[in-house]
């Protein structure tokens, strides 16, 4: 499968237990992205990275949260002393960016967290 | 800050009928997405548009982004039950094409055999 891969699926924590995602894009796209999204909402945008340059961060996005792409291939997204307002799907997406403009913007299947 | 609208918030056809689903903004659109979502599942890439006026299609699924480019319609001729769904269209927020995309709440789709 050469889609964009995300890791875990699922995870349920403690209060106050630090959590991390994986994102794994298509391979060659430089674009990566972190989007989070709540139960009947849509998706909410927090970060995303060209190459491993994060561009920009959402105000959504706390101290407490931390993204990095090392290498410009994988992303991980942390999560630190979690809080049940945390609890939401973490979805990760890619795409080519050539010149002005962004490519076709494929998302994972998601990481679903749970705060207990 | 800009706000999608999707209408309906649901639907439920008959299969094989055709449906539209809407999306409307308050802003000028510089690119629109759409995806299907399964519950608790990711988002399956539909279509994207960056153009007023333009048209893509894709099996039974038609999408277009009206000329003054405040409006997208998503059209599905003879629908299946593979077409249920949540349908969420999302719109780029700036003119470089970032993709940090707001989205609508989207349409959920229910097809009765």
């Amino acid at each position: 499968d050469t889609g964009v891969s995300q890791d875990p699926r699922h995870k349920i924590t403690k209060r106050g237990q630090n959590v991390t995602f994986r994102c794994d894009p298509i391979s060659e796209h430089n674009r990566l992205y972190w989007y989070r999204q709540t139960l009947g909402q849509g998706p909410e945008f927090l970060t995303y990275f060209q190459n491993e340059a994060q561009l920009e961060k959402s105000r959504l996005l706390s101290d407490r949260f931390s993204a990095e792409r090392p290498k410009g291939s994988f992303s991980t997204l942390e999560i630190q002393r979690t809080e049940q307002g945390d609890s939401a799907m973490y979805l990760c997406a890619s795409s080519l960016r050539t010149g002005g403009l962004g490519g076709e913007l494929f998302f994972g299947e998601g990481s679903r967290l749970t705060v207990l | 800050s800009q706000e999608l609208e999707q209408s309906p918030q649901s639907l439920i056809v008959q299969e094989g009928k055709n449906l539209t689903i809407n999306c409307t903004s308050s802003k000028t659109l510089y690119g629109l997405y759409w995806y299907k979502q399964k519950y608790g599942e990711g988002l399956i890439f539909l279509m994207m548009l960056q153009k007023g006026g333009e048209e893509k299609s894709h099996e039974k699924i038609t999408a277009k982004l009206d000329e003054k480019k405040q409006q997208s319609s998503l059209h599905i001729t003879a629908s299946q039950p593979s077409h249920a769904g949540i349908y969420l269209c999302g719109a780029d927020k700036e003119t470089q094409g970032a993709q940090k995309l707001v989205f609508g709440q989207g349409t959920r789709l229910t097809i009765n055999p």
